[in-house]
């Protein structure tokens, strides 16, 4: 049973460039978070999606950054035209649908973005 | 409101000792609380979590006490194994945890052998 896969591990971009994230959450669930992390610093809550749907974006830059979760497919996190403070380790969370008895989240590897 | 705080920052503990670590949250809404775990370049992974209708939850080595008026809530080590070595953090959540997880800051543990 995967675990929720996210890819690249490492991504590198020249500032003004775009960054492409993708998840690929667990299978049988239907919900994707993306939170970001600093150094040494904790998560913090990016979008929360459904398959077509945001449910909630009020984590999200309100600019050069979006988030979708086609009926087909990853998730994709997108950042456009990065600069140097979106240097960070990018994570997706799944969970199962909303009414199944376990809401746990749980998480990929992350992918660690570096803007030169 | 949505700010959840976790003390200590870092803790260091011989082997064998029993490692504390607290977050204390001022959101009524919250009611799912889980522990994660998370090693050098790897991911958070679930520990523990607990939701407030109960006072303590154990799995193995790992306790969580919750104390719902005080809005406070712990993560107990038993037996601390420098494979333990990590940082962990709290975090929070409300609707039973379907909604997004406020995290606090973490605490780097050091077990020393």
């Amino acid at each position: 049973n995967a675990g929720v896969m996210q890819n690249p591990r490492h991504l590198v971009r020249r500032r003004g460039q775009e960054a492409r994230l993708r998840c690929s959450p667990m299978k049988g669930h239907s919900h994707v978070y993306w939170y970001r992390q600093l150094p040494e610093e904790g998560l913090k809550f990016m979008v929360y999606l459904q398959k077509e749907n945001i449910i909630d974006e009020s984590g999200m830059p309100k600019e050069r950054f979006s988030a979708e979760f086609p009926k087909e497919g990853p998730s994709i996190l997108r950042i456009q035209q990065v600069v140097r403070g979106d240097s960070a380790a990018y994570f997706c969370a799944s969970s199962p649908a909303i009414d199944f008895p376990q809401e746990t989240q749980y998480f990929g590897p992350g992918t660690r973005l570096l803007v030169l | 409101q949505q700010q959840v705080k976790q003390s200590p920052q870092s803790l260091i503990v011989q082997k064998g000792g029993i490692s504390i670590i607290n977050c204390a949250y001022e959101n009524t809404a919250f009611d799912y609380f889980p522990w994660y775990q998370q090693f050098p370049g790897k991911g958070p992974a679930l520990l523990i979590a607990i939701r407030p209708d109960v006072s303590e939850k154990k799995e193995g080595r790992f306790t969580i006490s919750f104390n719902k008026s005080a809005k406070q809530f712990s993560l107990h080590i038993m037996d601390s194994q420098p494979g333990d070595s990590a940082t962990y953090f709290c975090a929070a959540s409300s609707q039973g945890g379907s909604e997004k997880l406020v995290f606090g800051k973490g605490t780097k543990l050091t077990v020393n052998p």
